[in-house]
């Protein structure tokens, strides 16, 4: 596509709910990364795949975040058992890797509210 | 992993003045800087970067940014803002693997 996209563009969910966020990169972009960003902050690096793999996926608070690209394209951030604080702008970005310090492409973001 | 930190988390500022928002980073490894931009309710924008040669890089809208490597700095300057330059800046820093990582943003207010 010509953008990065993610859906849903909003979510509101109920605490201790299971929830799932998609993110669709630009097309040939092998680099994904996931990023939090709370109200006031910057983004807060969660995970970044190189291709299917995660290289690395340091920033995952805990165990109740996962992401996953099976594919090497779509990625899906799942998150269970939500909490209040998980509240957030979930922003998703791309690059391609082959072109070292292409910077990233950002989508729009996921808000989620955990209530 | 590398590290960003942006040392004023706001600037005020009046329109047609000069501004600079201040970004150091930290790395063990060669490094690439970029300046993003976040208008009110709108994504994340490259700004500028840097990834080699000449140490000061223009980017859009009039901005430019010096890197300094011995002082681990990447500075973003304007000589001149606008009302429209209002928004979040965020330095950011990535290897060479584009792993990147950001800074905690610098809002940036231009007033009348």
């Amino acid at each position: 596509g010509a953008g990065v996209s993610q859906t849903p563009s909003n979510k509101v969910t109920e605490k201790g709910k299971y929830v799932e966020l998609r993110c669709d990169p630009i097309s040939g972009h092998t680099a994904l990364y996931w990023y939090r960003q709370s109200l006031g902050q910057g983004p807060e690096f969660l995970i970044y795949f190189q291709g299917t793999g995660a290289a690395d996926d340091s920033g995952l608070p805990n165990d109740r975040f996962f992401a996953v690209r099976p594919e090497g394209s779509v990625s899906t951030l799942k998150i269970q058992r939500t909490e209040r604080g998980d509240s957030a702008v979930y922003l998703c970005a791309s690059s391609l890797v082959a072109r070292q310090g292409s910077g990233a492409f950002f989508g729009q973001g996921t808000r989620l509210t955990v209530v | 992993a590398q590290s960003v930190t942006q040392l004023d988390s706001q600037v005020p500022v009046f329109e047609e003045a000069p501004v600079e928002l201040r970004c150091n980073y930290s790395s063990s490894v060669s490094v690439y800087l970029f300046w993003y931009v976040q208008y009110p309710n709108q994504g994340l924008q490259l700004l500028l970067k840097y990834l080699s040669g000449s140490t000061l890089v223009k980017g859009i809208n009039g901005f430019e940014a010096e890197f300094n490597k011995s002082q681990t700095s990447f500075h973003l300057r304007k000589p001149s803002v606008h009302i429209s330059d209002t928004a979040e800046y965020f330095c950011a820093v990535s290897d060479l693997n584009n792993d990147m990582r950001f800074g905690a943003g610098t809002r940036l207010t231009v007033k009348p």
